[in-house]
Order: structure tokens, then C-alpha cells, then sequence
């Protein structure tokens, strides 16, 4: 079956630690994004990618690096120059970039919960 | 910049009641998607509707775009239901695609058996 693969599901870092989070996907879409959600909040974009090496700062990039070097990966790594990391990561696709259709519309992941001890 | 209010912030209902959620925003949009995320936090995506109207099953969905709310039918509700809601929009002129969406706080909606 087709669709977005993240890992790990849990993970727990100390203060001062670099962590990747892994997103990869097979649903051949060009577009790909990366999410923070907090508790009763909507969801902020931090990072995104219309084509291979290429991407774009989201609303809330500061403390956070991507890398696309190929079409169905996109890992996400929250540095240590993050403030305040403990959140919901969430990474999502769509078929196309650039456009309002349906082509845009948004297949996510299961997400990655990031504890900072 | 564009402005995306959800209500209610919670509802709790008995199985097999019907619900609406709406969704208002503060400027013409042409993109608006709705999500249902489940307990355990996957999003998925229920309708891409910037106008008109949409079924799918129990659920439905019309976004009334000249008044700027677009509201979410689920009918016969069923704990399954359960979770957070999330209406996302882009507004209108501006150039892109769902990198430009921007989310409401969301509204939890919890069904009982």
C-alpha cells in the first residue's frame, strides 16, 4: 500500500542533542512537508519541498534542517539550537506543489512525538 | 494574515447522534481541506472543498465561500468519529499550494458508546 512512512513513532533526546526524524514516502508525490503540532494547537509548517534538492522555510523554521536529495525522503532534523523541541512532528506529501486544486490536498503520516529530557 | 476559527472547541455526543462543525475564515480562499486526526494522532484527509458542496459516506461538507465559513456534516456518528477535526485554508491571491494552508486550533469531538 501506498503512503507515508515515519520513524520512530517515540523519541526521547537529551538537551544539546542533534535528532533526525525520518519521513519517506511512495505515493510518487512531488511535494513534500514537514509539521510541529503542540497541545490544542493547529498545525505550524517548519520546512517544505516542491522538487528534489530543493526546500523552502515554513512559519516556523528557526532551530530545524531538512534535506531532499531524493524524491521519496525528506528527513527533518531538530537541532540543539531549537528552544523548545518537545512536540507532535508530522510530515505529509501532495501530488503537486504550487497550485490550489485538488492535487494538493494532503496525505500524512503517523507522526513522530519528540521528547526533550 | 488569514484568520481560521473552528467551533465548537469540544462536543461530546452519544453514538448515533449527527454533529456540525464549522469552520469560518477571515478572507476568500481556494483551498480549504478538512482532517480528521484519530487518538492516536494520524491526520487524514476528508474532503478538499474550496466551494460547493461534498459526501462521502456519513459525512458531508459545503463551504459557502462569498460568507467565508464552511461547515462539516458527520451523521449517525460513531465512536470511530472520535478525535480532532481540523479545517486548513489558503486564502485567495496568493501564489502556491498547501505550503500556504494555514490550520485552526482544531475541535475534539468525542463520541460515546
Amino acid at each position: 500500500d501506498g503512503g507515508i512512512t515515519q520513524s520512530p513513532k517515540y523519541l526521547f533526546r537529551k538537551e544539546g542533542q542533534n535528532v533526525t526524524l525520518s519521513c519517506e514516502q511512495n505515493l510518487n508525490h512531488d511535494a513534500m512537508y514537514w509539521y510541529r503540532q503542540d497541545p490544542g494547537q493547529g498545525l505550524r509548517l517548519i520546512y517544505y519541498s516542491q522538487i528534489v534538492n530543493d526546500f523552502q522555510k515554513g512559519d516556523i523554521a528557526e532551530g530545524y534542517s531538512v534535506s531532499r536529495e531524493k524524491k521519496e525522503s525528506f528527513p527533518l532534523t531538530v537541532t540543539s539550537a531549537q528552544k523548545n523541541p518537545t512536540a507532535f512532528y508530522l510530515c505529509a506529501s501532495s501530488i503537486r506543489p504550487a497550485i490550489s486544486s485538488g492535487a494538493n490536498v494532503l496525505t500524512f503520516g503517523a507522526g513522530s512525538r519528540l521528547t526533550v529530557l | 494574515g488569514i484568520q481560521v476559527e473552528q467551533s465548537p472547541p469540544d462536543l461530546i455526543l452519544q453514538e448515533g447522534a449527527n454533529s456540525t462543525l464549522r469552520c469560518n475564515f477571515s478572507d476568500s480562499v481556494n483551498n480549504l481541506q478538512w482532517f480528521h486526526q484519530n487518538p492516536w494522532g494520524q491526520l487524514i484527509n476528508l474532503f478538499y472543498i474550496p466551494s460547493g458542496t461534498k459526501q462521502n459516506g456519513r459525512l458531508s461538507a459545503t463551504t459557502v465561500a462569498t460568507e467565508r465559513y464552511s461547515l462539516l456534516y458527520i451523521s449517525s456518528s460513531q465512536t470511530t468519529d472520535s478525535g480532532v477535526y481540523f479545517c486548513a485554508v489558503k486564502a485567495d491571491g496568493f501564489q502556491g499550494g498547501s505550503e500556504k494552508l494555514v490550520f485552526g486550533k482544531g475541535m475534539k469531538l468525542t463520541v460515546n458508546p
